[in-house]
Protein backbone atom coordinates (compact mmCIF):
# COMPACT_ATOMS: atom_id res chain seq x y z
CA UNK A 1 0.00 0.00 0.00
CA UNK A 2 1.84 3.27 -1.08
CA UNK A 3 2.14 6.04 0.56
CA UNK A 4 3.66 8.54 2.89
CA UNK A 5 4.28 8.02 6.54
CA UNK A 6 5.02 10.71 9.17
CA UNK A 7 6.17 9.70 12.56
CA UNK A 8 5.35 10.13 15.76
CA UNK A 9 1.65 12.09 15.29
CA UNK A 10 2.26 13.50 18.52
CA UNK A 11 5.41 15.07 19.19
CA UNK A 12 6.25 17.42 22.99
CA UNK A 13 9.40 19.38 22.82
CA UNK A 14 11.17 20.99 25.76
CA UNK A 15 12.72 24.49 25.42
CA UNK A 16 15.77 24.24 24.13
CA UNK A 17 15.63 21.14 22.27
CA UNK A 18 15.67 19.64 19.31
CA UNK A 19 13.32 17.55 17.67
CA UNK A 20 13.64 15.25 14.59
CA UNK A 21 10.35 14.17 12.80
CA UNK A 22 10.04 11.26 9.98
CA UNK A 23 9.18 11.50 6.80
CA UNK A 24 8.95 7.84 4.81
CA UNK A 25 7.73 7.60 1.21
CA UNK A 26 7.11 4.29 -0.93
CA UNK A 27 5.80 5.99 -3.87
CA UNK A 28 8.93 6.33 -5.82
CA UNK A 29 8.67 10.01 -5.79
CA UNK A 30 12.14 12.03 -6.69
CA UNK A 31 10.58 15.08 -4.84
CA UNK A 32 9.73 15.60 -1.29
CA UNK A 33 8.52 18.84 1.10
CA UNK A 34 8.09 19.62 4.11
CA UNK A 35 5.28 22.65 5.16
CA UNK A 36 4.27 24.05 8.34
CA UNK A 37 0.55 24.78 9.08
CA UNK A 38 -0.30 27.24 11.82
CA UNK A 39 -4.34 28.48 11.63
CA UNK A 40 -5.29 30.94 9.34
CA UNK A 41 -1.97 30.29 6.96
CA UNK A 42 -2.56 28.03 4.70
CA UNK A 43 1.04 25.83 4.63
CA UNK A 44 4.21 27.65 4.46
CA UNK A 45 7.23 25.76 2.41
CA UNK A 46 9.97 24.87 5.04
CA UNK A 47 12.44 22.85 2.67
CA UNK A 48 11.79 20.71 -0.40
CA UNK A 49 14.07 18.09 -2.35
CA UNK A 50 13.90 17.11 -5.79
CA UNK A 51 16.57 14.72 -5.83
CA UNK A 52 18.63 12.71 -3.17
CA UNK A 53 21.47 14.50 -1.61
CA UNK A 54 20.19 17.79 -2.67
CA UNK A 55 17.51 20.12 -0.87
CA UNK A 56 16.63 23.54 -1.04
CA UNK A 57 15.34 26.16 1.65
CA UNK A 58 11.83 27.45 1.31
CA UNK A 59 9.93 30.08 2.54
CA UNK A 60 10.14 29.89 6.32
CA UNK A 61 13.89 27.49 6.47
CA UNK A 62 15.29 29.31 9.85
CA UNK A 63 15.26 27.25 12.90
CA UNK A 64 14.86 24.07 10.59
CA UNK A 65 17.43 21.63 9.14
CA UNK A 66 17.28 18.53 6.77
CA UNK A 67 18.81 15.48 5.42
CA UNK A 68 17.54 13.54 2.47
CA UNK A 69 20.12 10.35 2.31
CA UNK A 70 17.78 7.86 0.95
CA UNK A 71 15.40 8.18 -1.62
CA UNK A 72 12.28 7.38 0.36
CA UNK A 73 13.20 9.60 3.41
CA UNK A 74 13.34 13.28 4.00
CA UNK A 75 13.60 13.82 7.88
CA UNK A 76 12.84 17.23 9.81
CA UNK A 77 14.64 18.51 12.47
CA UNK A 78 13.46 21.76 14.55
CA UNK A 79 16.46 23.13 16.10
CA UNK A 80 16.49 25.23 19.38
CA UNK A 81 16.77 28.24 17.09
CA UNK A 82 13.35 27.81 16.11
CA UNK A 83 11.60 30.31 18.73
CA UNK A 84 7.98 29.68 18.01
CA UNK A 85 7.69 25.58 16.54
CA UNK A 86 4.67 25.26 18.11
CA UNK A 87 2.54 23.97 14.79
CA UNK A 88 1.25 21.06 12.48
CA UNK A 89 3.78 20.02 9.69
CA UNK A 90 3.31 18.32 7.03
CA UNK A 91 5.30 16.26 4.64
CA UNK A 92 4.61 15.58 0.98
CA UNK A 93 6.07 14.08 -2.39
CA UNK A 94 5.36 14.14 -5.93
CA UNK A 95 7.46 12.43 -8.86
CA UNK A 96 9.09 15.51 -9.08
CA UNK A 97 10.20 18.23 -12.16
CA UNK A 98 9.07 16.10 -14.86
CA UNK A 99 5.45 15.44 -14.18
CA UNK A 100 5.04 19.18 -12.93
CA UNK A 101 1.21 18.69 -13.35
CA UNK A 102 1.37 15.95 -10.93
CA UNK A 103 -0.38 16.48 -7.42
CA UNK A 104 1.29 16.19 -4.58
CA UNK A 105 0.91 12.91 -1.68
CA UNK A 106 0.58 14.73 1.80
CA UNK A 107 1.37 12.50 5.33
CA UNK A 108 -1.26 12.64 8.06
CA UNK A 109 0.76 15.21 9.98
CA UNK A 110 2.78 15.30 13.24
CA UNK A 111 1.74 17.64 15.49
CA UNK A 112 4.31 19.22 17.84
CA UNK A 113 3.98 21.11 20.70
CA UNK A 114 6.51 22.83 22.68
CA UNK A 115 6.17 22.25 26.59
CA UNK B 1 5.19 35.90 -8.65
CA UNK B 2 2.44 33.37 -8.27
CA UNK B 3 0.03 34.06 -5.60
CA UNK B 4 -3.41 32.41 -4.70
CA UNK B 5 -6.61 34.11 -2.78
CA UNK B 6 -9.56 32.35 -1.04
CA UNK B 7 -11.37 35.28 -0.30
CA UNK B 8 -13.25 33.39 2.65
CA UNK B 9 -11.92 32.15 6.12
CA UNK B 10 -15.35 30.02 6.04
CA UNK B 11 -18.85 28.86 3.92
CA UNK B 12 -22.04 27.75 5.93
CA UNK B 13 -24.28 25.74 3.73
CA UNK B 14 -27.23 23.75 3.93
CA UNK B 15 -26.90 19.87 3.71
CA UNK B 16 -28.43 19.63 0.27
CA UNK B 17 -27.87 22.67 -1.27
CA UNK B 18 -25.18 23.72 -4.01
CA UNK B 19 -21.74 24.92 -2.34
CA UNK B 20 -19.01 27.22 -3.94
CA UNK B 21 -15.68 27.60 -2.59
CA UNK B 22 -13.85 30.59 -3.94
CA UNK B 23 -10.26 30.90 -5.44
CA UNK B 24 -8.81 32.89 -7.54
CA UNK B 25 -4.93 33.10 -8.51
CA UNK B 26 -2.02 34.95 -10.28
CA UNK B 27 0.53 33.74 -12.19
CA UNK B 28 2.81 34.88 -15.11
CA UNK B 29 1.66 31.95 -17.62
CA UNK B 30 -0.93 29.54 -17.72
CA UNK B 31 -1.87 28.29 -14.54
CA UNK B 32 -1.73 24.59 -13.07
CA UNK B 33 -4.46 24.52 -10.33
CA UNK B 34 -5.32 22.25 -7.73
CA UNK B 35 -8.01 21.53 -4.56
CA UNK B 36 -7.15 19.85 -1.93
CA UNK B 37 -9.38 19.05 1.12
CA UNK B 38 -8.25 18.28 4.68
CA UNK B 39 -9.74 16.70 7.38
CA UNK B 40 -8.96 17.18 11.26
CA UNK B 41 -5.47 16.41 12.17
CA UNK B 42 -4.68 14.70 8.99
CA UNK B 43 -3.08 15.76 5.70
CA UNK B 44 -3.96 17.46 2.60
CA UNK B 45 -6.33 15.40 0.18
CA UNK B 46 -6.31 15.59 -3.52
CA UNK B 47 -9.40 16.37 -4.85
CA UNK B 48 -9.15 17.70 -8.37
CA UNK B 49 -7.00 19.79 -10.67
CA UNK B 50 -6.98 22.04 -13.89
CA UNK B 51 -3.40 21.57 -16.40
CA UNK B 52 -5.15 21.85 -19.66
CA UNK B 53 -8.09 20.81 -21.53
CA UNK B 54 -11.81 21.62 -20.78
CA UNK B 55 -12.50 24.27 -18.28
CA UNK B 56 -14.95 22.10 -16.24
CA UNK B 57 -13.25 19.38 -14.04
CA UNK B 58 -14.42 16.82 -12.03
CA UNK B 59 -13.20 15.16 -9.11
CA UNK B 60 -13.82 12.94 -6.07
CA UNK B 61 -16.61 12.89 -3.97
CA UNK B 62 -18.73 14.79 -6.39
CA UNK B 63 -16.94 17.99 -6.74
CA UNK B 64 -16.10 19.85 -9.73
CA UNK B 65 -14.19 23.00 -10.44
CA UNK B 66 -14.36 25.86 -13.35
CA UNK B 67 -11.31 27.33 -14.81
CA UNK B 68 -12.05 30.68 -15.48
CA UNK B 69 -9.16 32.43 -17.31
CA UNK B 70 -10.50 36.06 -17.69
CA UNK B 71 -11.81 35.81 -13.99
CA UNK B 72 -8.23 34.24 -12.78
CA UNK B 73 -10.45 31.61 -10.64
CA UNK B 74 -10.84 28.03 -10.15
CA UNK B 75 -14.23 28.04 -7.79
CA UNK B 76 -14.55 24.46 -6.34
CA UNK B 77 -18.49 23.49 -6.86
CA UNK B 78 -20.61 20.66 -5.58
CA UNK B 79 -24.68 20.25 -6.22
CA UNK B 80 -25.56 19.15 -3.28
CA UNK B 81 -23.54 19.41 0.18
CA UNK B 82 -23.00 16.38 2.62
CA UNK B 83 -22.46 16.78 6.42
CA UNK B 84 -19.25 14.68 5.58
CA UNK B 85 -17.96 17.66 3.47
CA UNK B 86 -17.53 19.54 6.19
CA UNK B 87 -13.40 20.05 6.56
CA UNK B 88 -11.12 22.70 5.03
CA UNK B 89 -10.40 23.43 1.85
CA UNK B 90 -7.29 24.22 0.33
CA UNK B 91 -6.39 25.89 -3.16
CA UNK B 92 -3.40 25.84 -4.79
CA UNK B 93 -1.57 26.83 -8.22
CA UNK B 94 2.02 26.03 -9.89
CA UNK B 95 3.30 28.14 -12.63
CA UNK B 96 4.62 24.99 -14.99
CA UNK B 97 6.89 28.13 -17.01
CA UNK B 98 8.63 29.06 -13.76
CA UNK B 99 11.71 26.78 -14.35
CA UNK B 100 13.67 25.36 -12.00
CA UNK B 101 11.19 24.12 -9.30
CA UNK B 102 8.20 24.08 -10.17
CA UNK B 103 7.05 25.63 -6.77
CA UNK B 104 3.13 25.18 -5.58
CA UNK B 105 1.64 28.11 -3.55
CA UNK B 106 -1.60 27.40 -1.12
CA UNK B 107 -4.07 29.18 0.06
CA UNK B 108 -4.79 30.13 3.48
CA UNK B 109 -7.96 27.38 3.20
CA UNK B 110 -11.54 27.91 3.83
CA UNK B 111 -13.19 25.92 6.35
CA UNK B 112 -16.99 24.43 4.37
CA UNK B 113 -19.44 23.85 7.53
CA UNK B 114 -22.57 21.80 6.10
CA UNK B 115 -25.26 22.02 8.46
CA UNK B 116 -28.12 19.52 8.59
Amino acid sequence: DGGITQSPKYLFRKEGQNVTLSCEQNLNHDAMYWYRQDPGQGLRLIYYSQIVNDFQKGDIAEGYSVSREKKESFPLTVTSAQKNPTAFYLCASSPGQGAPGTEAFFGQGTRLTVV
Amino acid sequence: AQSVAQPEDQVNVAEGNPLTVKCTYSVSGNPYLFWYVQYPNRGLQFLLKYITGDNLVKGSYGFEAEFNKSQTSFHLKKPSALVSDSALYFCAVRDPYSGGYQKVTFGTGTKLQVIP
